[in-house]
């Protein structure tokens, strides 16, 4: 079976810290990625996804970028923090066509 | 641009009630997908409809697909408290993989 592993769960950074989240896939190969963000009380707002190692899309112009080093997975960077990348943030996988899994997210406070 | 409209955004019900939360979508996709979010925790897959008049369930809750009226229903019958969570309806852009979420209902069950 397949399963979705995010770290860390909880992070609190200072604004102006980098950033680095990631998700591994386990039990599935060439999975379509994502990383959505849901702020609190929010619905879920999608950031990249990629569909194969270096491919990555970008949904949202933002200080946030995402890389595939490899097929299972997807890391999610920034330089420098900001105030408004607090969130929960969510990676996710499918085979395409049909529902998307979910990672037990991390929780991003950034003060 | 697809649009995930949801309602209501918030329901508060008593057990043993019945209601049914709306999703409607702007595109002609004949997919729809449910989620359930508990609070502080990810989202976890409850439904996956593929096609017109598709129909699902499982014990109390009921999701069913219009794809001529774009509408999708999440009916509860006989609400209990477990059943309190966030409910996410999703649907596929025209092209591709990427899903547009609705803003979520957040319901919950009185006893």
């Amino acid at each position: 079976s397949q399963t979705i592993h995010q770290w860390p769960a909880t992070l609190v950074q200072p604004v102006g810290s980098p950033l680095s989240l990631e998700c591994t896939v386990e039990g599935t190969s060439n999975p379509n990625l994502y990383w959505y963000r849901q702020a609190a009380g929010r619905g879920l707002q999608l950031l990249f996804y990629s569909v194969g190692i270096g491919q990555i899309s970008s949904e949202v112009p933002q200080n946030l970028s995402a890389s595939r080093p490899q097929d299972r997975q997807f890391i999610l960077s920034s330089k420098k923090l900001l105030l408004s990348d607090s969130g929960f943030y969510l990676c996710a996988w499918d085979w395409g066509g049909g529902s998307q899994y979910f990672g037990p997210g991390t929780r991003l406070l950034v003060l | 641009e697809l649009k995930v409209e949801q309602n209501p955004l918030f329901l508060s019900m008593q057990e043993g009630k019945n209601y049914t939360i709306y999703c409607n979508y702007s595109t002609t996709s004949d997919r729809l997908y449910w989620y359930r979010q508990d609070p502080g925790k990810s989202l976890e897959s409850l439904f996956v409809l593929l096609s017109n008049g598709a129909v699902k369930q499982e014990g109390r809750l009921m999701a069913s697909l219009d794809t001529k009226a774009r509408l999708s229903t999440l009916h509860i019958t006989a609400a209990v408290h477990d059943l309190s969570a966030t409910y996410f309806c999703a649907g596929p852009l025209e092209y591709g993989n990427k899903l547009v979420f609705g803003a979520g209902t957040i319901l919950r069950v009185k006893s």
